[in-house]
């Protein structure tokens, strides 16, 4: 299985909604990571989990708060977001940090 | 800082011919460099993933190569097909971090 499930696929959500983002793994994978991609660029690095611990944040911005309950498992929670926050988020996932990194098919956010 | 770039920015070719999509990065020092395609609104797939030792990785119609000390890879793909219509981006790893080029856009008419 070379599989990362993310749910939900689309996602609306008003300025002042709270939700969640889930990103699931069953690689054995020990890296998790959150992208932002915005249309026709590539993928921006926002958190990175190495055995369940936060290892780098990219100075996002706290409204996006990231969550490892267990090492299959990465939440990404959403408070009070800006329209310009409407992107892909994607999940990925790695062996160790410096490994071949699986994608899964990301979440379709749009902020209104 | 690490900056990757990919050339060319799109491409249009008629099915059947072979292609090159070429990457390079400013900073040599890293420890591998991966290739992967994107289909519009979808996640990345991962093609082909190369180690800073090793010169080059196939797989299927796929040839990626690597010249870490010119700071260059090429993405050879043979008898081209519609399907393989996407986004092909290039990155590089050095330690927990992966600098992306802006991707090559790939059209291929049948």
């Amino acid at each position: 299985d070379t599989e990362v499930t993310q749910t939900p696929k689309h996602l609306v959500m008003g300025m002042t909604n709270k939700k969640s983002l889930k990103c699931e793994q069953h690689m054995g994978h020990r890296a998790m990571y959150w992208y932002k991609q915005k249309a026709k660029k590539p993928p921006e690095l926002m958190f990175v989990y190495s055995y369940e611990k936060l290892s780098i944040n990219e100075s996002v911005p706290s409204r996006f708060s990231p969550e490892c309950p267990n090492s299959s498992l990465l939440n990404l929670h959403l408070h009070a977001l800006q329209p310009e926050d409407s992107a892909l988020y994607l999940c990925a996932s790695s062996q160790d940090l410096g490994g071949r990194l699986f994608f899964g098919s990301g979440t379709q956010l749009s902020v209104l | 800082k690490q900056e990757v770039t990919q050339i060319p920015a799109a491409l249009s070719v008629p099915e059947g011919e072979n292609l090159v999509l070429n990457c390079s990065f400013t900073d040599s020092a890293i420890y591998n460099l991966q290739w992967f395609r994107q289909d519009p609104g979808k996640g990345l797939t991962s093609l082909l993933l190369i180690q800073s030792s090793q010169r080059e990785q196939t797989s299927g119609r796929l040839n990626a190569s690597l010249d870490k000390s010119s700071g260059r890879s090429t993405l050879y793909i043979a008898a081209s097909q519609p399907g393989d219509s996407a986004t092909y981006l290039c990155a590089v790893r050095r330690y927990s971090t992966l600098t992306f080029g802006k991707g090559t856009m790939l059209l291929v008419s049948p």
